[in-house]
């Protein structure tokens, strides 16, 4: 079963735009939501994240928006470069049990 | 720091071979993940370790894997035999354990092809 799930699978933006990725969740019990970005041949790595607390974290171009209500987190990406792209992966957790991951969404950013 | 240090980095092995993954994960790090990652399936965590004990290998696959941490500086995946459907990239991670919400720091993975 699928405890966190991203949409959409694929994202291309052009330079400069906004990429937005979704994530959705099941377990109200999870209180960190954290993103990782993946670039090719490489292993994750933190990105950003998110406690339940607040409804908006801002690092830089990176944003994630929170909706408690509607059990769904969002990352935004500002002023896309090429260099952001890269497979985002939103995952979830309950204190320190481990990461929920979901699939993962390519960003494909064009000059 | 040199980060989680996974090898091999590429293993091409046949159907029938055992083949042993490798992983060094961060000093001072008490807790190391082995994940499997494939385009249909995504991120799949196999087993976790916390201070070199095993605490959840609901996620290997069946009898054929098998993991240990013989101390707090290697860890092994090993799978006998293998089958074209092992075929993926394993990622060893690891993370100090110290706060609630420490980042998992991922090694490069070994992408492991069974022909």
């Amino acid at each position: 079963q699928q405890q966190v799930k991203q949409s959409p699978q694929s994202l291309i933006v052009q330079k400069g735009g906004i990429s937005i990725i979704n994530c959705a969740y099941e377990n109200t019990a999870f209180d960190y939501f954290p993103w990782y970005q993946q670039f090719p041949g490489k292993g994750p790595a933190l990105l950003i994240a998110i406690r339940p607390d607040v409804s908006e974290k801002k690092e830089g171009r990176f944003t994630i928006s929170f909706n408690k209500s509607a059990k769904q987190f969002s990352l935004h990406i500002m002023d896309s470069q090429p260099g952001d792209s890269a497979t985002y992966f939103c995952a979830a957790k309950i204190g320190n049990n481990r990461l929920a991951f979901g699939k993962g969404n390519q960003v494909v950013v064009i000059p | 720091d040199a980060g989680v240090i996974q090898s091999p980095r590429h293993e091409v092995t046949e159907m029938g071979q055992e083949v042993t993954l490798r992983c060094k994960p961060i000093s001072g790090h008490n807790s190391l993940f082995w994940y499997r990652q494939t385009m249909m399936r995504g991120l799949e965590l196999l087993i976790y370790f916390n201070n070199n004990v095993p605490i959840d290998d609901s996620g290997m696959p069946e009898d054929r894997f098998s993991a240990k941490m013989p101390n707090a500086s290697f860890s092994t995946l090993k799978i006998q035999p293998s089958e074209p459907r092992d075929s993926a990239v394993y990622f060893c991670a690891s993370h100090t354990g110290d706060t609630v919400n420490s980042p998992l720091h991922f090694g490069n993975g070994t992408r492991l092809t069974v022909t």
